[in-house]
């Protein structure tokens, strides 16, 4: 069974502009989180979706946002960059709302400039 | 404030010998726990997990402990392999969160010694 993906793997954008990254869970999954990894703060969480909605939502100011799709992926999106929004973005499945255990993908690297 | 906290940034460890790493958090409420291990340029891998009602959980060479008490849980590898070499995270969740959100610790870099 293939693994969570990601794409894209890295990206550099500039202050000011917009993002978005992309997730598809493993085959079956139908929960989807977002994290954020700096060295500073750690993995933090973004937000959980599950049926195409978002059920949780971490810490993050309104620039960021989410969506899933009924298929099961799943974007964010980062709007108006700050310098330190650079981080890796990490995406994990898990198989239902009431599964624990998460699976992450590799990450999307993202560098603000 | 940090709910999971690891306070080992890193630790060295002989291969063959016992990699002991430890976990403490503060929330009441999480009653679930996990530990994760990731290399550099990959995302996390889950490695082993323990409900609230238990306080030991095994798989091969990995055996998770949990002190409710305590607020403590600790990850016990052996024997310890150079591919174990990696930054370990533990990470809680509970029953009080609508979703599947976990809160991780800072990690520790474990190095196994050949």
């Amino acid at each position: 069974k293939a693994g969570v993906t990601q794409t894209p793997r890295y990206l550099i954008k500039t202050r000011g502009q917009q993002v978005t990254l992309s997730c598809s869970p493993i085959s079956g999954h139908r929960s989807v989180s977002w994290y954020q990894q700096t060295p500073g703060q750690g993995l933090q969480f973004l937000f959980e979706y599950f049926s195409e909605t978002q059920r949780n939502k971490g810490n993050f100011p309104g620039r960021f946002s989410g969506r899933q799709f009924s298929n099961s992926r799943s974007e964010m999106n980062v709007s108006t960059l700050e310098l330190g929004d650079s981080a890796l973005y990490l995406c994990a499945s898990s198989r239902d709302s009431l599964t624990y255990e998460q699976y992450f993908g590799p990450g999307t690297r993202l560098t603000v400039t | 404030d940090q709910q999971v906290k690891q306070n080992s940034p890193s630790l060295s460890v002989q291969e063959g010998r016992i990699s002991i790493l430890n976990c403490d958090y503060t929330n009441s409420m999480f009653d679930y726990f996990l530990w994760y291990k990731k290399y550099p340029a990959e995302g996390p891998t889950f490695l082993i997990s323990i409900s609230s009602i238990k306080d030991k959980n095994e798989d091969g060479r990995f055996t998770v402990f949990l002190n409710k008490s305590a607020k403590h849980l600790s990850l016990h590898i052996v024997p310890s392999q150079p591919g174990d070499s990696a930054v370990y995270f533990c990470a809680a969740s509970g029953r009080n969160n609508a979703g599947n959100m976990l809160t991780f610790g800072g990690g520790t870099r474990l190095m196994v010694k050949p």
